[in-house]
């Protein structure tokens, strides 16, 4: 099982409508969890962070942690052309004398005009 | 604005060489990580370090080594480059947390190239 899971996709939702995308977790200790987005040739760049339970939100953005399922998600209202790349859950653990964040293999996102 | 600079876009080695790839940080962050990035495969961590000189193995550290001498500057070396390991390489810095560490900054990434 891998530490981190996201169905790869693509996920295809028309303009303006919400997509939601799912992560889950392997690791029960695991503290923070972060949602990345990267374009085609770029870097990944962090859209959320999430701490507690519950629901974050960020302008358009919204992340969900459910720690007792082990489960994270990002949702995106009124979804633009713009949004389409490949989504990045990661997930903090502890390891040796620090923490390491381990990245699922990505969601990409298609939002058509 | 934190600034993760990366030596190389592009990079094209040979098979046997001796490879270093150099990654610095503007933001005196503690951690600095190094990853690698393949079709399908997401971002895989090599290693990762959360102090000068201090350095712990990621999930596929077989075949590469690291250096951090100074705060700043993180370096990854691959000992005998082979063809496996042609491949888009990220290095990241983020504040040290005691209960865990903020969020990642990327360098704009190197292209290498095994022939």
């Amino acid at each position: 099982q891998k530490e981190v899971e996201q169905n790869s996709g693509p996920l295809s939702v028309p303009e303006g409508a919400i997509a939601s995308l799912n992560c889950t977790y392997s690791d029960r200790v695991s503290q923070s969890f972060f949602w990345y987005r990267q374009y085609s040739g770029k870097s990944p760049e962090l859209i959320m962070s999430i701490y507690s339970n519950g629901d974050k939100e960020d302008g358009r953005f919204t992340a969900q942690l459910n720690k007792a399922s082990q489960y994270v998600s990002l949702l995106i209202r009124d979804s633009q052309p713009s949004d389409s790349a490949t989504y990045l859950c990661a997930v903090n653990r502890r390891e040796g004398g620090g923490f390491k964040t381990i990245f699922g293999a990505g969601t990409r996102l298609f939002v058509k005009a | 604005d934190v600034k993760v600079t990366q030596s190389s876009r592009y990079l094209v080695k040979r098979t046997g060489e001796k490879v270093f790839l150099e990654c610095v940080q503007d933001m005196d962050h503690e951690n600095m990580f190094w990853y690698r990035q393949d079709p399908g495969l997401g971002l895989r961590l090599i290693y990762f370090s959360y102090d000068v000189k201090m350095k712990e193995k990621g999930d596929i550290p077989e075949g590469y080594s690291v250096s951090r001498e100074k705060k700043e500057r993180f370096s990854l070396i691959l000992e005998s480059a082979s063809t496996n390991q042609t491949s888009m390489y990220l290095c990241a810095s983020s504040l040290y947390g005691q209960f865990y560490n903020s969020p990642l900054h990327f360098g704009n990434g190197t292209r290498l190239t095994v022939t």
